[in-house]
């Protein structure tokens, strides 16, 4: 069985500060794992996924994400956060059935 | 391509009362899979179709059931309403691969209260 843990269930950053949303994931078989953003009363968007290669993942709005097999983290950052960026963030795996992790709510703090 | 559509978007209805919930999924997109969310609990599975089959399925009671068409168009079915029910119902869309799937993409959910 899969399962996903956001370590962090809220988090403050200053704007222009760099961030990091923690996400590490337990499997049994290869996965396939994502990062997705929900704003106010919408629908989750894709951010960026990890599928196969190299373990560097870039996103969109300037995030990207490291998997790390070894410590089965698949982590989230981006080096300059803008209030824009307020919103939940939920990291998810793959395997026969998607699973979602509980969220990460980021604030921006002008 | 056209994403994910929810019907209706916003829904009000009475304990007692049953309801249904629409989504078309991306076209060539052939599972759909059904999530609630509610502040307390997070996100939490339903279930997913791929053609017209249940394929997985989550931890709720069987009043929450659903059905997917030949055209891949899915509907969830809540009857008896509760107010816990309450809820922003998301839709998600993906390609199959194997037994799993690639990434999926949402809808914009619809909001359902219950009063």
């Amino acid at each position: 069985a899969q399962s996903v843990t956001q370590l962090d269930s809220q988090v403050p950053v200053f704007e222009e500060a760099p961030v990091e949303l923690r996400c590490n994931y337990s499997s049994s078989v290869s996965v396939y794992l994502f990062w997705y953003v929900q704003y106010p009363n919408q629908g989750l968007q894709l951010l960026l996924k990890y599928l196969s290669g190299s373990t560097l993942v870039k996103g969109i709005n300037g995030f990207e994400a490291e998997f790390n097999k070894s410590q089965t983290s698949f982590h989230l950052r981006k080096p300059s956060v803008h209030i824009s960026d307020t919103a939940e963030y939920f990291c998810a795996v793959t395997g026969n059935q998607f699973y979602f992790g509980t969220g990460t709510s980021l604030t921006v703090i002008p | 391509k056209a994403g994910v559509t929810q019907t209706p978007r916003y829904l009000i209805k009475t304990r007692g009362q049953q309801v249904t919930l629409s989504c078309s999924p991306i076209s060539g997109h052939r599972s759909v899979s059904w999530y609630q969310q509610t502040p307390g609990q997070g996100l939490q599975f339903l279930f997913e179709y791929f053609s017209e089959t249940q394929r997985n399925k989550g931890n709720f009671p069987g009043r929450f059931s659903g059905r997917q068409f030949s055209n891949s168009r899915s509907e969830m079915n809540v009857s008896t309403l509760e107010l816990g029910d309450s809820a922003l119902y998301l839709c998600a869309s993906s390609l199959v691969r194997g037994k799993g799937s690639y990434e999926q993409y949402f809808g914009p959910g619809t909001r359902l209260t219950v009063t």
